[in-house]
């Protein structure tokens, strides 16, 4: 079977950095999304990824490592805007979007 | 102007009715999707379309379907809702190239609910 596995909930402090983990096992892997959900509103895209490494894009960056079937998504800086759910997401050997059940991020002042 | 827009976005209604939800993305996408997202906030995918194939998950009830009428519209209708059909419904589209799965771009979200 597919699977993803996020932590359920975080809580972080603002101005702190935070590392949102994400492992998969999947029927292959054509690349791993990282979208934000704020409560009661749509998900929007954060980052992808398709080669091992880190990606940076300002106070957000996301890793992966294929090998290890791992991501993470770190998040520096944070501000209290940044509570909200975060959610994984890996392409499959169809290329059709697996998504992870989202960890929740808490940001206390 | 919006990227994805759906239709309505609150929706109350009785069990066995059969209603639909609206969706229109001017991306100029080729594929679009349906998501259903339940209280527990997990993001199930119902369908995925473009104008070359229909892919279902294989545990969406067939009282859903997806109707599209044209390459920026997908519709979702539902028959005989369910007390267990009240979730959060969204559309996405993103543009597939040689099979790569482009961003998804998410509407606003239907909150269904059945009474």
């Amino acid at each position: 079977g597919q699977n993803i596995d996020q932590p359920t909930e975080m809580t972080a402090t603002e101005g702190a950095i935070v590392q949102i983990n994400c492992t998969y096992q999947t029927s292959g892997f054509n690349g791993l999304f990282w979208y934000q959900q704020h409560a009661g509103e749509a998900p929007t895209f954060l980052s992808y990824n398709v080669l091992d490494g880190l990606e940076e894009k300002g106070r957000f960056s996301s890793f992966l490592s294929r090998s290890k079937g791992y991501s993470y998504l770190l998040l520096k800086e944070l501000q209290m805007k940044d509570s909200a759910s975060y959610l994984c997401a890996v392409v499959d050997s169809n290329y059709q979007l697996i998504w992870g059940a989202g960890t929740k991020l808490i940001i206390k002042p | 102007d919006t990227a994805v827009s759906q239709t309505p976005k609150y929706l109350v209604t009785q069990m066995g009715n059969d209603k639909s939800i609206k969706c229109e993305q001017n991306l100029g996408h080729d594929t679009m999707y349906w998501y259903k997202q339940d209280s527990k906030k997990f993001l199930k995918i119902m369908f995925s379309y473009n104008n070359k194939e229909l892919i279902i998950n294989e545990t969406v009830p067939n009282r859903f379907s997806p109707k599209s009428p044209d390459k920026a519209h997908l519709n979702l209708h539902i028959n005989s809702l369910e007390l267990g059909d009240s979730a959060v419904y969204f559309c996405a589209s993103s543009q597939r190239d040689d099979r790569v799965v482009g961003t998804q771009y998410f509407g606003p979200g239907t909150r269904l609910l059945v009474l």
